[in-house]
């Protein structure tokens, strides 16, 4: 099956210091990844949706300048967590899909219809 | 509102025994609804996905079932082993919506004894 990779599984830094997260997917291309964040016993939060070759699309509440998303290419997306502070400390989760884009809908318009979801194996961010 | 629930939160069972997780979700048209494993520390691995039109889908000794009338989905695990000990979440992809959209169930968490 298709494989997105996470790197690194696991960093510890310093308050007031930046962590970059790598997300690849291995042998699809991905036009859209998203950005998790999950705290112990919780579910997974969306936090952005990262498109390739625009600008992310943030959910409400997270801020867009604290948590700076490239993706620059159609296998690789960045999170950059910036400034970062004890209270950031938590397990980031990226996802790719594979999506099939459907030219017609009832309403005349296509749609992206995501036929799977592969997650990388996280990111365990310790701020000290 | 979209949403998916699950139930129940968490689980405690026997080596060796059967279980049942549940999945009710207000999302219709959905695209698809999948079943995710995640162990401790680890991102979700997808078990099984079905489209609105299948009624069970097996992936081993998990196999999920789902009934689009009352909106509800099944996972069953035969036969749990101690690896089965970890986080289940249901996902529905709502169709016809933009990309994140995609709904998470906030999980049942799993604990298999010796």
């Amino acid at each position: 099956g298709a494989v997105v990779s996470q790197h690194p599984s696991w960093v510890i830094c310093k308050s007031g210091t930046s962590v970059k997260i790598e997300c690849r997917s291995l042998d699809f291309q991905a036009t859209t990844m998203f950005w998790y964040r999950q705290f112990p016993k919780q579910s997974l939060m969306l936090m952005a949706t990262s498109n390739e070759g625009s600008k992310a699309t943030y959910e409400q509440g997270v801020e867009k300048d604290k948590f700076l998303i490239n993706h620059a290419s159609l296998t690789l997306s960045t999170l950059t967590v910036t400034s970062a502070h004890p209270e950031d400390s938590s397990f980031y989760i990226c996802s790719a899909c594979r999506t099939d884009f459907k030219a017609v809908t009832l309403r005349g318009q296509g749609y992206w219809d995501h036929t799977e979801a592969f997650f990388g194996q996280g990111t365990r961010l310790t701020v000290v | 509102k979209n949403q998916v629930e699950q139930s129940p939160q968490s689980l405690i069972i026997l080596e060796g025994k059967n279980c049942t997780l549940q999945c009710n979700y207000t999302v219709s048209p959905f695209s698809n609804l999948r079943w995710y494993k995640q162990d401790t520390g680890r991102g979700p691995v997808s078990l099984t996905i079905m489209t609105f039109s299948e009624n069970t889908k097996s992936n081993g000794r998990y196999t999920a079932t789902l009934d689009a009338d009352t909106k509800q989905s099944s996972l069953h695990i035969t036969a749990s082993q101690l690896s089965d000990s970890a986080s289940y979440i249901c996902v529905v992809t709502p169709k016809y919506s933009s990309a994140s959209k995609i709904i998470f169930g906030s999980g049942t968490r799993l604990s298999i004894r010796p």
